[in-house]
């Protein structure tokens, strides 16, 4: 069975500061794909990141990265230099090869106050 | 290239009483995937649709319905609403199967 568990429920931090997400997820397929979005006050979420499990290469893009890890079934998000705009609901999320469906964490409140 | 449409934004149900949603995908998406958001239970995965087919199915009782039209847009329909019904739902689209899901605005269902 498929399980995404963000055992942060809300973090607070201050404009400028580096802030980690944390994800940690279960599935017995050797195949599968995890995401990332965001859910802004304005409610829609959007698409951040892919990745499938073969891929533990680390990405960043400007002020976000991420970090694979198979051995410990992590893929954390940070924040670097954090700004109000990233006040969002941030959310992981599990698809397997043919499960046709995505297993979404409970998500992770960030407050980013100026 | 428009995004995700789901009509109506926002609806207002007594108990008893049925409701169909509708969704219509990104262009050229014939994946879609419905989702019920509350508080207290996050997003809840609801069905998956491709090519007309329903592939997949979350846990929720059989009053929750949908359906996919040969154009790939996408409805569901909710019979004998509950007050626990009350929530945000929530379209996706994607282009394929483990693809990134683009979500629509969603429609705000209020039982009362």
């Amino acid at each position: 069975a498929q399980k995404v568990t963000q055992a942060q429920t809300e973090i607070s931090v201050v404009e400028k500061e580096d802030v980690t997400l944390d994800c940690v997820y279960e599935t017995r397929d050797t195949t599968y794909y995890l995401f990332w979005y965001k859910q802004p006050p304005s409610g829609e979420l959007v698409f951040l990141i892919r990745r499938n499990s073969f891929d533990e290469q680390n990405e960043i893009s400007g002020r976000y990265s991420w970090n694979f890890q198979k051995s410990t079934s992590s893929f954390n998000f940070t924040i670097t230099a954090s700004q109000v705009v990233d006040s969002a609901v941030y959310f992981c999320a599990l698809s397997e090869r043919e499960g046709f469906k995505t297993i979404f964490g409970a998500g992770t409140r960030l407050f980013v106050k100026a | 290239k428009a995004g995700v449409t789901q009509t109506p934004r926002y609806l207002i149900k007594t108990r008893g009483q049925q409701v169909t949603l509708s969704c219509s995908p990104i262009s050229g998406h014939r994946s879609v995937s419905w989702y019920q958001q509350t508080p207290g239970q996050g997003l809840q995965f609801l069905f998956e649709y491709f090519s007309e087919t329903q592939r997949n199915k979350g846990n929720f009782p059989g009053r929750f319905s949908g359906r996919q039209f040969s154009n790939s847009r996408s409805e569901m329909n909710v019979s004998t609403l509950e007050l626990g019904d009350s929530a945000l739902y929530l379209c996706a689209s994607s282009f394929g199967e483990n693809s990134e899901q683009y979500f629509g605005p969603g429609t705000r269902l209020t039982v009362t």
